[in-house]
């Protein structure tokens, strides 16, 4: 069955930086796009990035644009976010997702989520 | 960005009974390819979100047959024909027509 496993997540001042993975199993990782998705605490959710199959094209939320940069290793199957010029409103749990492939953006499984918190 | 916008946000229902969620797009949510990209999700308290359904009207795997999705355009609809104690939880609309994908409010469905 598909398994997303987040890690990474922690208590981190702000400017500071963190880098979140997503250990992927279950499924041929290669194949697919993957997401970081976020969730403020008590709040909804929010679109941080998508990457490709294969890395070659990669989008960022305007929220994240120029401090985040998502990238993937397919040979050992992991998907990661580097997070760096952390805010206060960077705190959120962090959910790595998959983009099920059957059209645009369309999202299928979650990771259980990794909590970051940036707080001085 | 494409605004989704849900209603209602709280949503109190008695069990056995129906229910229904109203989730409306800032733009149309028809891609050039001719698919309309909206999901539903469902993240019960202290889940992650599970895919409910996608493009619109197409019930996933394991999901029960009482789930169903409708709509078009800028405006879609997930239906609970009956309500049972594990519905509830926090529903939420998700389009990916358009980057960023962008995520309803959120509906709070809770047992009355």
């Amino acid at each position: 069955q598909v398994q997303l496993v987040e890690s990474g997540g922690g208590v981190v001042q702000p400017g500071r930086s963190l880098r979140l993975s997503c250990a992927a199993s279950g499924f041929i990782f290669s194949n697919y796009a993957m997401h970081w998705v976020r969730q403020a605490p008590g709040k909804g959710l929010e679109s941080v990035a998508v990457i490709s199959y294969d890395g070659s094209q990669k989008y960022y939320a305007d929220s994240v644009k120029g401090r985040f940069t998502i990238s993937r290793d397919n040979s050992k199957n992991t998907l990661y976010v580097q997070m760096n010029s952390l805010r206060d409103e960077d705190t959120a749990v962090y959910f790595c997702a998959r983009d099920g492939g059957d059209g645009y953006n369309m999202i299928d499984y979650w990771g259980q989520g990794t909590l970051v918190t940036v707080s001085s | 960005d494409v605004v989704m916008t849900q209603s209602p946000l709280s949503l109190p229902v008695t069990l056995g009974q129906p229910a229904s969620i109203s989730c409306r797009s800032s733009q149309s949510l028809v891609h050039s390819d001719g698919n309309t990209y909206l999901i539903w999700f469902q993240q019960r308290p202290g889940q992650s979100p599970r895919r409910l359904i996608y493009k619109v009207s197409n019930r996933d795997s394991g999901v029960p047959d009482r789930f169903s999705g409708s709509g078009s355009g800028t405006d879609f609809t997930l239906k609970i024909s009956r309500v049972e104690a594990e519905d509830v939880g926090v529903y939420y609309c998700m389009q990916g027509a358009h980057w960023p994908p962008t995520f309803g409010q959120g509906t709070k469905v809770e047992i009355k």
